[in-house]
C-alpha cells in the first residue's frame, strides 16, 4: 500500500499562514470525509489536531483547520508559532480492511 | 481519562517473535465504538499502522505484514496484543498502541500509549 503524499518540508516566519497537503486517490482520500491530521514532536506520540477533514477535537487552536478538494486535503496553520515546529502527519480511511493510511509526514519549519 | 501503557520487551533477536501488550486504562475495551490499533514507526521514520482489533475479535492487518502478524484481545484484562514473527531489522521501530474511533464514528485516533522502542539485533 502507498503512502499519501505529503511535501517533505515547510516553513514559514511567525505569524505567516502555511498548508501542507495531503494527496490520495480516489480510493481513500477523494472517497471518504475521514481525514485526519497529526502533529508530532520529536520523542513523542502524535497529537491530534483535525478529524473528519474540518473538524477539531477540544482543546485544539482554533489556529489549526483542515479542508479538502477531490483527492488532496489540506491542513492550514495560521499565526505560525515556534511551538509549531515539529512534524505532520496526515491520515485517511481507505476500507475496512485497510482502516488507516498515513501521509509520508511534512517537517514544518518557523524560521 | 484514558490511558493506554505498551510493554514488552525492547529486544529482539531477527528471526524470532516480537510480542507486546497495551494495557488500557479509563476507560473499556469492549466499547463498540472503538477500534484498537498498533502503529509503528522506524527511527527517523514516519507512521505505519500495523494491526487493528474490534472488541469482538475482528482483525485487520497491514498487507505489508505479509502475514507474520498477530494482533489479539483480552477483555477481561482490558488489553490487546500484538506479535510479529520472523522480525528483521527492519521492524525495529517505536510501536504505539491508540484508540481510534470506527469508521461509522469519524475514523480518527484519539489516544495514543506513550510508544515503546522495539530494536530488532542479535
Amino acid at each position: 500500500q502507498s503512502a499519501l503524499t505529503q511535501p517533505a518540508s515547510v516553513s514559514g516566519s511567525p505569524g505567516q499562514s502555511i498548508t501542507i497537503s495531503c494527496t490520495g486517490t480516489g480510493s481513500d482520500v477523494g472517497s471518504y470525509n475521514l481525514v485526519s491530521w497529526f502533529q508530532q514532536h520529536p520523542g513523542k506520540a502524535p497529537k491530534l489536531l483535525i478529524y473528519e477533514v474540518t473538524k477539531r477535537p477540544s482543546g485544539v487552536s482554533n489556529r489549526f483547520s483542515g479542508s479538502k478538494s477531490g483527492n488532496t486535503a489540506s491542513l492550514t496553520i495560521s499565526g505560525l508559532q515556534a511551538e509549531d515546529e515539529g512534524h505532520y502527519y496526515c491520515c485517511s480511511y481507505v476500507r475496512d480492511s485497510i482502516p488507516v493510511r498515513f501521509g509520508g509526514g511534512t517537517n514544518l519549519s518557523v524560521l | 481519562q484514558l490511558q493506554l501503557q505498551e510493554s514488552g520487551p525492547g529486544l529482539v533477536k531477527p528471526s524470532e517473535t516480537l510480542s507486546l501488550t497495551c494495557s488500557v486504562s479509563g476507560g473499556s475495551i469492549s466499547d463498540n465504538v472503538y477500534y484498537w490499533d498498533w502503529i509503528r514507526q522506524s527511527p527517523g521514520k514516519g507512521l505505519e499502522w500495523v494491526a487493528s482489533i474490534y472488541y469482538s475479535g475482528n482483525t485487520y492487518y497491514s498487507p505489508s505484514l505479509k502475514s507474520r502478524g498477530s494482533i489479539s484481545v483480552d477483555t477481561s484484562k482490558n488489553q490487546f496484543s500484538l506479535k510479529l514473527t520472523s522480525v528483521t531489522a527492519a521492524d525495529t521501530a517505536v510501536y504505539y498502541c491508540a484508540k481510534r474511533w470506527a469508521p461509522s464514528a469519524g475514523n480518527f485516533i484519539d489516544f495514543w500509549g506513550q510508544g515503546t522502542l522495539v530494536t530488532v539485533t542479535s
